[in-house]
């Protein structure tokens, strides 16, 4: 079985320009997660569907990140404009549901410049 | 907000060793991970309980609700388990994880 994909797995910007991160869920999986983890941190939850609705995305800084699940397969996490702080590995991670175990993707470490 | 702490945040040890790494959370959950991340890699889960204790190999977890606390256990310890060890916790069933700062582990021959 496939796992979560995600790409690209190294990204070098400059502050104030943009990104997008793409994550392929696992096959059959409902429920989609991104995280944020900075270097010695756990991470930290930015964004959760179930299929293409949002479950929760209260700690998704809304002025600068956005992320959708068209069709309620694929994901893209963008961010408009970077800013040093959101240097960090970004996480994709899917379940079949709320209650599941989470299958974590290999991650997008993002250096902002 | 739930607020997890693990302990200890660095821990080297002698292959063959056992080992224990704590989490203590504080509010009420549903559910608790136990996590397992190695240098430049992914993250794999290891456990998710909600009660009593599970096996899997040489690992061990282990939850008190009462007493909103967690233990993983590593016996028989051996270099291939260096990485660090993450607690994460579910409050409500449609909740994300709230996670921990993680456990670095080495364990040296």
């Amino acid at each position: 079985e496939a796992g979560v994909a995600q790409s690209p797995r190294y990204k070098i910007i400059e502050k104030r320009q943009s990104v997008a991160f793409w994550c392929n869920p696992i096959s059959g999986h409902a429920t989609l997660y991104w995280y944020q983890q900075i270097l010695g941190q756990g991470p930290k939850l930015l964004i959760q569907f179930q299929n293409n609705g949002v479950v929760d995305d209260s700690q998704l800084p809304k002025d600068r990140f956005s992320a959708e699940r068209l069709k309620g397969v694929d994901s893209t996490l963008k961010i408009q404009p970077a800013k040093l702080e959101d240097s960090a590995v970004y996480l994709c991670a899917s379940s079949l549901g709320y209650t599941n175990e989470q299958f974590f993707g290999p991650g997008t470490r993002l250096t902002v410049l | 907000k739930n607020e997890v702490e693990q302990s200890p945040q660095n821990l080297t040890a002698q292959e063959g060793e056992f080992i224990t790494i704590n989490c203590s959370y504080s509010v009420g959950i549903s559910a608790l991970h136990w996590l397992q991340q190695h240098p430049g890699g992914g993250i794999v889960s290891l456990f998710m309980l909600s009660s009593g204790k599970k096996k899997h190999g040489r690992l061990i977890a282990t939850i008190n609700i009462q007493e909103k606390h967690s233990s993983l256990h590593i016996t028989a310890s051996h270099p291939r388990d260096s990485a660090v060890y993450i607690c994460a916790v579910r409050v409500g069933g449609a909740d994300g994880l709230t996670f921990g700062k993680g456990t670095h582990l080495i364990i040296q021959p």
